[in-house]
Order: structure tokens, then sequence, then C-alpha cells
């Protein structure tokens, strides 16, 4: 059974990097097949895309986030991470790691979810 | 970017109740969509996908069709743990886009 789970800190001051990293188990992120995704939730808002990666380390990103964020894999550790710069109360959100196969299967594995609060 | 619409944004409904959402994309995507269930507090829980497959595990109450713009996600008989945001998803480009979710609450 294939699990992912978030960790990384619930809060975060303005201007500063937000890092979070996503362990896989169940599977091998080295495995190829599949790209390796962050999403985000605002309180009470519809579901945001931010961004990719494949193991390869080849990723892309949300054009309205592209400046500041950055997805890396670490397949030593079956994980990968995320890290957004220079945030805002405006990235205040519930962060999802998921499992893709954009022309299968969608996202068909999912964190939990963890909730990153932006404030001084 | 795709735009994904989805109408309507809430609708209550009763348990046993076949209830319909429609999703409208920006562009055609051939058969690029998937479904997702939404319960407060929880993660997305994967429905469909490619438009009409169903994921193991979800009844078969659930059932999705469309192509090229238009899908629709029906339940045929409603459950009491039916009840939740559903939330429509575009894969046919990046970036990907979501619907803004409809909200099925109880009647």
């Amino acid at each position: 059974q294939v699990q992912l789970q978030e960790s990384g800190p619930g809060l975060v001051k303005p201007s500063q990097t937000l890092s979070l990293t996503c362990t896989v188990s169940g599977d091998s992120i080295n495995s190829g097949g599949y790209y390796w995704t962050w999403i985000r939730q605002h309180p009470g808002k519809g579901l945001e895309w931010i961004g990719y990666i494949y193991y390869s380390g080849s990723a892309d990103y949300s054009p309205s986030l592209k400046s500041r964020v950055s997805i890396s894999v670490d397949t030593s550790k079956n994980q990968f991470s995320l890290k957004l710069n220079s945030v805002t109360a405006a990235d205040t959100a519930v962060y999802y790691c998921a499992r893709d196969s954009p022309t299968t299967y969608g996202m068909d594995v999912w964190g939990q979810g963890t909730t990153v609060t932006v404030s001084s | 970017d795709i735009q994904m619409t989805q109408s309507p944004s809430s609708l209550s409904a009763s348990v046993g109740d076949r209830v319909t959402i429609t999703c409208r994309a920006s562009q055609s995507i051939n058969d690029f969509v998937n479904w997702y269930q939404q319960k407060p507090g929880q993660a997305p829980r994967p429905l469909i996908y490619a438009s009409s497959s169903l994921h193991s595990g979800v009844p078969s109450r659930f059932s999705g069709s469309g192509a090229g713009t238009d899908f629709t996600l029906t339940i045929s008989s409603l459950q009491p743990e039916d009840f939740a945001t559903y939330y429509c998803q575009q894969s046919y480009s990046t970036p990907t886009t979501f619907g803004q979710g409809t909200r099925l609450e109880i009647k």
C-alpha cells in the first residue's frame, strides 16, 4: 500500500522560506512512471497545483508561483521536497503531496496534508 | 491555462437522490478529466480518472462521462457518506487545474 506523509514546520515567519518534505512508502520514486506533486488548499478554498518533480529531477511549476518555488527529489531517502521563498500570509494553506500519473490515473495517492501558517 | 468551470457550486439533495455535477473545460481536453471527493479535514479522495474509469474501491453508484469540453459526475443513489465537496481536474496540460468545487449538502 502506497503512502505519502508530509512533514515540516507548521509556522513560518513572513519573508522566510517554507520547507516541506514528503516521504513515500510502498513505492519507489526511482521506479519512474509518476510525477511527485505538491498541491495546496487555502482555508475554505479549492485546490491549487504548485508543481511536480519526476525521479530524474525534471520539474515543472505553476506559473503563478514559479519565481518562488523549488521542488527537489532525494531518491536515496525516497523523499521529495518543496521550498517556497518569501512567504506571506497568502501562503497560509494546507499543503498536500500526491502521486500523479497525468495521462492515466490522475492523482491516485495523497498525503494527509499539513497546515502551514505564515505569521510573525 | 485551461479553466475548469464546475456547476453547481453547491447542491442540496436527499439520501437516495440521483445527482449530477458538471464540469466544463475552456478548451477541448479529450478525456483527461479526473474527479475527487473531499470531506472536511481530509485529503481529497480519487474517484474517477480518464473521465469515466472508477478507482479501486469506489462504489459503482459513482459514474463519470464526457469528452472534449463537457464532463459529468453522477451519483445514482446518494448515501449519507457521499455528502462532501467534489472537484474535477484536467490533466491534459500543465498547469493542471481544478474546478472550484461543488459542495453537496443534505437537504
